[in-house]
């Protein structure tokens, strides 16, 4: 089974900082599907950002992008210029290429301190 | 971006009544859709995958008897939980795959079991 790791269970920034969130799976696919999805307080997941495995380009949407080492297996998300309302927990999510099963991380709660 | 519409978001119930949800997406047909479980501060737990048509598929240890799931089209599936009793106390979340391979999530349902 898949499974996807989240070290850090809760982290703070400072406003307009940077931050970098840690996940890291465990497969021996070679094809696949890894996301970053947000749940605010309003509770609705929503996702952040995507990428594939087989490319090589870290994924990048505005002031979100990935770091992505696919022989380290790790997938790590950078958030630029922090904002109040990136306060949220953050969830890494990998998803096999074929079937529809997604495995989450635990999270990672995220506080933008003003 | 695909939409999933999730009803009702809140609802509180008597011990022993049975509580239907609702999950749609509106813009996308899903011939799969799943269920999660969320308890405080803690990820997502997969209950069930469902699909239109057919039987749902239950994850081990999940009741299939108490949360029944019907998917009888291929933009509705309905979680209900019978016989609620305080520990079905939750958040349910539904969420449908888009074609680009990422999970679209409802609102949530906030249940509360007196």
């Amino acid at each position: 089974a898949q499974t996807v790791t989240q070290s850090q269970p809760e982290m703070s920034v400072q406003e307009a900082e940077t931050v970098t969130l840690s996940c890291t799976y465990d497969t021996s696919e070679s094809n696949y599907y890894l996301f970053w999805y947000k749940q605010p307080p309003s509770r609705q997941m929503i996702l952040v950002i995507r990428q594939e495995a087989y490319k090589q380009q870290n994924a990048t949407e505005n002031r979100f992008s990935v770091n992505f080492q696919k022989a380290a297996k790790s997938f790590s998300l950078k958030i630029s210029d922090s904002q109040l309302g990136d306060t949220a927990m953050y969830f890494c999510a990998f998803r096999e290429n074929t079937g529809n099963q997604f495995y989450f991380g635990t999270g990672t709660s995220l506080t933008v301190i003003p | 971006g695909a939409v999933v519409s999730q009803h009702p978001s809140r609802v509180i119930c008597k011990s022993g009544t049975s509580v239907k949800i609702e999950c749609r997406s509106l813009d996308f047909q899903a011939t799969t859709m799943f269920w999660y479980r969320q308890f405080p501060k803690q990820s997502l737990m997969l209950m069930a995958t469902s699909n239109e048509g057919s039987k749902a598929t239950y994850e081990q240890g999940v009741e299939k008897d108490k949360f029944l799931i019907n998917h009888a089209s291929l933009t509705l599936s309905t979680l209900t939980v019978t016989s609620a009793h305080p520990e079905d106390s939750s958040f349910y979340i539904c969420s449908a795959g888009g074609n680009t391979g990422e999970l679209f999530f409802g609102e949530g349902s906030r249940l509360t079991v007196l």
